[in-house]
């Protein structure tokens, strides 16, 4: 069974600074997806991440995915108040199906 | 804009009413669409996969009976909760992909509420 883990679940961070979120998961997979959710809504792509070595970056934001070591990174650089949300990590389980397993998300809270 | 709709965005009800939920892809057409569930603060679980023309299927732990799903045309899918109760109050958002290599556009989700 494919289980999808975040770290850190909560973060906290001034503007300005960088941080990185893990997502591990525990089997093969070539498929993730990124996706961001502001409170009360629903969910907004961000990246689409389709092969080991895929970088993907869009503003403040890139992803990559490592799929020997099963692991995705969202890098965030000089953060900014907009970016506070929620960001999920989604593996498809079953390849191309886009069967999603999301991670437990990330609340991401920048403090100006 | 948006290419899944969801409607309603907000029911609040009795215990013991059914409420229909109904997803549509607005600009191309989906043969598969996905119903999630999410509790507050907590992530989306996967509650069953929509397939037009034939019956969904549902994650374990999902009782079919409750949860009806029909998708009976390539652009909507409808998740009828039947009497509901408290206990299935919750965030219900489905979403539907274009392309495989595409990610899932999700529609705005359903706030349900069951007194």
């Amino acid at each position: 069974e494919l289980k999808v883990e975040q770290n850190p679940l909560f973060l906290s961070m001034q503007e300005g600074k960088n941080y990185t979120i893990y997502c591990n998961y525990s089997t093969t997979s070539d498929r993730l997806y990124w996706y961001r959710q502001d409170p009360g809504k629903s969910l907004e792509s961000l990246f689409v991440l389709l092969s080991n070595g895929a970088v993907k970056q869009e503003g403040r934001l890139m992803a990559s995915l490592d799929t020997k070591a099963r692991l995705s990174t969202l890098h965030i650089t000089a953060a900014v108040h907009d970016l506070s949300a929620t960001y999920f990590c989604a593996v498809d389980s079953r390849q191309g199906a886009q069967k999603l397993v999301f991670g437990q998300g990330t609340r991401l809270t920048i403090n100006p | 804009g948006a290419v899944v709709s969801q409607h309603p965005s907000w029911v609040i009800c009795k215990s013991g009413t059914s409420v229909k939920i109904e997803c549509r892809s607005l600009d191309f057409q989906a043969t598969t669409m996905f119903w999630y569930r999410q509790f507050p603060k907590q992530s989306l679980m996967l509650m069953a996969t929509s397939n037009e023309g034939s019956k969904a299927t549902y994650e374990q732990g999902v009782e079919k009976d409750k949860f009806l799903i029909n998708h009976a045309s390539l652009t909507l899918s409808t998740l009828t909760v039947t009497s509901a109760h408290p206990e299935d109050s919750s965030f219900y958002i489905c979403s539907a992909f274009r392309y495989s290599n595409q990610p899932q556009h999700f529609g705005d989700g359903t706030r349900l509420s069951i007194l």
